[in-house]
């Protein structure tokens, strides 16, 4: 079956403090990797689009890269307001999200 | 360029009631997908329309429905709520039909709550 899963489930790190966040998926025909910030009460929204492995996407702080089995989103010297729960989604003929990874920057 | 707008924000029902839900995409996108999402079971997809037809549709009882009118806004339905109900349903659009790839874009959502 399709999965699509995220870790760490949370992450705290200090303002500054870089680290990478994790999307491993099992999907029969990748089409799309999606990621989205979601702060809470908000809908998701959009920061990046891959679609074939080697391919890698930046803004900002954030770098996000593809390989055939996983995704990583790098974040480089957070800041609090990078604080948000972080979704991936891969879409084949449906579009399946992760549980989400809830970001937590400390000054 | 306006985002995906939804409404009502905010909406408390009684169970056994039935609620309609509004979507309006962004400007020139003429798919619209709608998502479930609970603290317990995550974002989950609901269904997609495109040109007014639905295109895909994800595992939920009969009681979901929805419909994409020919301006491409779109409007779900849940009738006979449950207590489970509760939860943001939120709406996407983009510019074709989902499973070409296209990067789908969020609304705020409406949050439902069934009492």
């Amino acid at each position: 079956e399709d999965q699509v899963t995220q870790s760490p489930e949370a992450l705290r790190l200090q303002e500054g403090e870089s680290s990478s966040l994790n999307c491993s998926y099992t999907v029969s025909g990748l089409r799309g990797l999606f990621w989205y910030r979601q702060d809470p009460g908000k809908g998701p929204e959009f920061l990046f689009t891959l679609y074939s492995a080697g391919e890698e996407k930046e803004k900002e702080r954030l770098k996000a890269t593809l390989t055939k089995k996983e995704s990583f989103l790098h974040i480089t010297a957070p800041k609090p307001e990078d604080s948000a729960t972080y979704l991936c989604a891969v879409r084949d003929n449906d579009m399946r999200f992760g549980a989400g990874t809830r970001l937590t920057v400390k000054p | 360029k306006a985002g995906v707008t939804q409404t009502p924000r905010y909406l408390i029902k009684t169970r056994g009631q039935q609620v309609t839900l509004s979507c309006s995409p962004i400007s020139g996108h003429r798919s619209v997908s709608w998502y479930q999402q609970t603290p317990g079971q995550g974002l989950q997809f609901l269904f997609e329309y495109f040109s007014e037809t639905q295109r895909n549709k994800g595992n939920f009882p009969g009681r979901f429905s929805g419909r994409q009118f020919s301006n491409s806004r779109s409007e779900m339905n849940v009738s006979t709520l449950e207590l489970g109900d509760s939860a943001l349903y939120l709406c996407a659009s983009s510019l074709e039909v989902g499973n070409s790839g296209n990067t789908i874009y969020f609304g705020e959502g409406s949050w439902l709550t069934v009492v």
